[in-house]
């Protein structure tokens, strides 16, 4: 089925481990989004790509990095993670101007960092 | 920057009753989309509806309908005959039509109930 496949589903790391959290949609999408969602705080943007070849900080991008590696995969990392970056963590893609079709996003990532 | 604010953390339903969801948001844009997420247990977010602001006429999908409000900047959400499958977290989001602007801004959620 077209849509946006994260991998992997869960993950526990130590505290100081890094991992790259993939994401791949093939809708031709041109924008792609990292969010992490935490309970009573709704999602919150990581960063995101307008384009192929762009990036930009969200709203909560401090400890992450991304890659826009080409136009179907983005994806985030965690250089060394901290306890504070236990979360779910969603991609999403969307068609250009302002998501007019909505947004698709994967399954979601559980990470706990111990 | 956007806001959205959902002041209800949590609401419960009969079973095949209406409920309403509220939602206000505050933008200095006049073009924008409006959306209504759900998150079932199953994590998986799925688009219950979405409104173009330059649009007056309410979006409607089946039981689900909004009403938006765009002096007031509000945007609530009408669960008609409310099912047990609809128990979820519903999401409200705003998206800028700003090329390169245009990422999506969520509440915080209402957790919905329904009681059989």
């Amino acid at each position: 089925n077209a849509g946006v496949t994260q991998t992997p589903k869960f993950q526990v790391l130590k505290t100081g481990q890094s991992m790259t959290l993939q994401c791949a949609q093939d809708m031709n999408h041109n924008s792609m989004y990292w969010y992490r969602q935490d309970p009573g705080m709704g999602l919150r943007l990581i960063y995101y790509s307008a384009s192929e070849g762009t990036t930009d900080k969200g709203e909560v991008p401090n400890g992450y990095n991304v890659s826009r590696l080409n136009k179907r995969e983005f994806s985030l990392r965690l250089e060394s993670a901290a306890p504070s970056q236990t979360s779910v963590y969603f991609c999403a893609s969307s068609d250009s101007p302002g998501g007019a079709f909505g947004y698709t996003f994967g399954s979601g990532t559980r990470l706990t960092v111990v | 920057a956007q806001t959205v604010t959902q002041s209800q953390p949590e609401m419960s339903v009969q079973e095949a009753e209406t409920v309403t969801l509220s939602c206000t948001y505050d933008t200095s844009e006049s073009d924008y989309y409006l959306f209504w997420y759900k998150q079932p247990p199953s994590r998986q977010m799925i688009l219950v509806i979405r409104q173009e602001a330059y649009k007056q006429q309410n979006a409607t999908e089946n039981r689900f309908s909004v009403n938006f409000q765009k002096a007031a900047k509000s945007f609530s959400l009408k669960i008609s005959d409310s099912q047990l499958g609809d128990a979820a977290m519903y999401f409200c989001a705003y998206s800028s039509w700003l090329f390169g602007n245009e990422k999506l801004t969520f509440g915080t959620g209402t957790r919905l109930t329904i009681i059989p």
